[in-house]
């Protein structure tokens, strides 16, 4: 069966620090690949995501991601952190079809 | 503006009552699902529909039910067969953008069911 794996599910940083949280996925096939948000008391939304080519991803707030396929692995980066920065982050794997399959979630809080 | 309204935000539900959670969008996104999120395990798809008159059973879809007469609605019963109804619960559409498939979601903000 199809699965995200997300290897950390809080993680506390101080501002300016670095951020990657990994993401690994189960499927052989072609995939698309996202990075939701969820901020305190708001609505999940997209951070950035990969259908094809360039396996580094741009996504907002200064946010990227980089596939690696022979790793299975979508890994989100940030170079410095921010306190709003402070939200949970999902990571999500679609193969083609209509269902997207959703990882547990990593809980970010950034100290000021 | 575009979206996906959720309704109510906050429900509370007796032991043995079936209470009906509203998800409407005015994206014209044909496909629309309903995924439960708890603490530390991510977004666990319910039920998912790709047109109207038709709709698939996810992962948990025990307990749960379904309807999606309109393009625009799909909402979602909890029933008094659901064990653990206490949780929140998100309502998402899919469209295609540009021609080419886009896969992502737009999310609704969430209702908040409580069992007392």
């Amino acid at each position: 069966a199809q699965s995200v794996s997300q290897h950390n599910h809080h993680v506390i940083l101080s501002e300016a620090a670095s951020l990657e949280l990994g993401c690994n996925y189960s499927y052989g096939g072609t995939v698309n690949l996202f990075w939701y948000v969820q901020y305190p008391g708001q609505h999940l939304q997209l951070l950035l995501k990969y259908f094809s080519g360039d396996p580094l991803v741009k996504g907002i707030k200064g946010f990227e991601a980089e596939f690696i396929k022979s790793k299975f692995s979508f890994n989100l980066r940030k170079p410095s952190v921010q306190w709003s920065d402070t939200a949970e982050y999902f990571c999500a794997v679609n193969t083609g079809g209509f269902k997207t399959i959703f990882g547990a979630g990593t809980r970010l809080f950034v100290k000021a | 503006d575009g979206g996906i309204t959720q309704s109510p935000k906050y429900l509370f539900r007796k032991e043995g009552q079936n209470v009906t959670l509203s998800c409407e969008q005015n994206l014209n996104h044909d496909a629309m699902y309903w995924y439960r999120q708890d603490p530390g395990q991510g977004l666990r798809l319910i039920y998912y529909s790709q047109i109207v008159n038709d709709f698939q059973k996810g992962d948990i879809a025990e307990g749960y039910s379904v309807s999606r007469e309109k393009k625009e609605s799909f909402p979602l019963t909890v029933t008094s067969a659901q064990k653990n109804p206490t949780a929140f619960y998100l309502c998402a559409s899919m469209g295609e953008t540009g021609g080419f498939g886009d896969y992502g979601y737009t999310f609704g903000s969430g209702t908040r069911l409580t069992v007392v």
